[in-house]
């Protein structure tokens, strides 16, 4: 089975601190995704990831970054935490290709106070 | 770009009763994803569907997508506290590859006794 981790399943932080998510999975897949999920709003997809060391913006790329390093490894970056950042995040992978599913991490609740 | 409606946005269900949930597209959909999520946690992959008038079961769940391919329902026979979680359907943005999807604002499912 896919298994798709997230370094954290609570977290919090303070306004103004930098703040690291990890994901990693273990199923050589070629694309990653970072989500954020809001009451009312739904998936909102941050940034992916269709290759080592690239990345494409998503849909609410500002206060965000990415990096990934390894094929296995997906991390997403917020620079300078802010309250509005307070959410759930996602981590996905899938395989890529015309009928890749993707396959979600636990997700990390961050609370920035 | 792409929007996906959910209908209802949530509905308390008799244990036993049938039950159906909505996706609806404003555009054609390449492919259209079910998912599943318990409160507080990541995204279970349900089903996957592609062609017009498609339809998939498995268990007690029928995804089934029309011949336009704009819109989606997710039946559920004879529903158990075990269905109960959060649905959302998600789709493909083009017909090039599956790599983003666009996701709807989901629909909360309660089972009472």
């Amino acid at each position: 089975d896919v298994k798709v981790t997230q370094s954290s399943r609570y977290l919090v932080k303070r306004t103004g601190e930098k703040v690291f998510l990890e994901c990693v999975q273990d199923m050589d897949h070629e694309n990653m995704f970072w989500y954020r999920q809001d009451p009312g709003l739904g998936l909102r997809l941050i940034y992916f990831s269709y290759d080592v060391k690239m990345k494409e913006k998503g849909d609410i790329p500002e206060g965000y970054s990415v990096s990934r390093e390894k094929k296995e490894r997906f991390s997403l970056i917020l620079e300078s935490a802010s309250t509005n950042q307070t959410s759930m995040y996602l981590c996905a992978s899938s395989l890529g290709g015309a009928t890749s599913e993707q396959f979600f991490g636990p997700g990390t609740r961050l609370t920035v106070l | 770009s792409q929007e996906l409606e959910q209908s209802p946005q949530s509905l308390i269900v008799q244990e036993g009763k049938n039950l159906t949930i909505n996706c609806t597209s404003s555009k054609t959909l390449y492919g259209l994803y079910w998912y599943k999520q318990k409160y507080g946690e990541g995204l279970i992959f349900l089903m996957m569907l592609q062609k017009g008038g498609e339809e998939k079961s498995h268990e007690k769940i029928t995804a089934k997508l029309d011949e336009k391919k704009q819109q989606s329902s997710l039946h559920i026979t004879a529903s158990q506290p075990s269905h109960a979680g959060i649905y959302l359907c998600g789709a493909a943005v083009s017909n090039f590859g599956n790599e983003k999807l666009t996701f709807g604002t989901g629909t909360r499912l309660t089972i009472i006794p």
